[in-house]
């Protein structure tokens, strides 16, 4: 079974702050992790995915994402945090050994609050 | 750039009532999903579909749904009977399929408001 833990329900912080949105994951083989983004009656955007190599992962918007294997955490970060940034951010996971067809599993999701 | 569509982004239907929730992945996608997002939840798996059979269903996705891949460009899922509790946001997604395109790509949504 696979399951990720999204600890925060809300983060805020002050624009030009830098931003953690953390995530901790659960699996029995070797992960495949995500970010997402949902801006309000918007679907999914993908943002940035560890799969191999790099711990430290880039993606959209300057986002990055550190996987840390020890402490099985996949946390969001961004170094200076913009007031668009505000929005719902979920944290997947998928286990590699699965099969090719498998599912995602979301965390609860985090909502960003970036203030002026 | 190629996105995932969805239709309708509204549906409002009587319990008992057949919907058809409709998606147009992105055109050279080999993997397609189900999910769905209850208000204030997580999101969660409902199934996936490869090489035109079900690959792998959650328990949330009984007798009750079904999809179906009906020509080279639609998917779609259904709810035979529709209860107060299938209200949600549902979610289709598709991905590539390839080496190292892992992530999938979701549409906007449909919001399934059963009365």
């Amino acid at each position: 079974a696979q399951s990720v833990a999204q600890p925060e329900d809300q983060v805020n912080v002050a624009e030009g702050n830098p931003l953690t949105v953390k995530c901790t994951y659960s699996v029995s083989g070797n992960p495949y992790l995500f970010w997402y983004v949902q801006y309000p009656n918007r679907g999914l955007q993908f943002l940035l995915k560890y799969i191999t190599g790099d711990n430290l992962v880039k993606g959209s918007y300057g986002f990055e994402a550190e996987f840390n294997k020890s402490q099985t955490s996949f946390h969001l970060k961004k170094p200076s945090a913009l007031v668009s940034d505000s929005a719902l951010y979920f944290c997947a996971v998928r286990d590699r050994l699965t099969r090719a067809g498998n599912m995602l599993t979301f965390g609860g999701g985090t909502r960003l609050m970036v203030k002026p | 750039e190629p996105e995932v569509t969805q239709t309708p982004s509204h549906q409002v239907t009587q319990m008992g009532q057949e919907v058809i929730l409709r998606c147009v992945p992105i055109s050279n996608h080999l993997y397609f999903y189900w999910y769905r997002q209850i208000l204030g939840q997580k999101v969660e798996f409902l199934v996936s579909f490869y090489n035109n059979e079900i690959s792998e269903k959650s328990e949330i996705f009984d007798d009750q749904f079904s999809v179906e891949r009906p020509d080279g460009s639609n998917f779609t899922l259904k709810i035979r009977s529709t209860k107060l509790e299938d209200s949600a946001m549902y979610f289709c997604a598709s991905r590539d399929g390839t080496s190292g395109s892992d992530e999938q790509f979701f549409g906007p949504g449909t919001r399934l408001t059963v009365l």
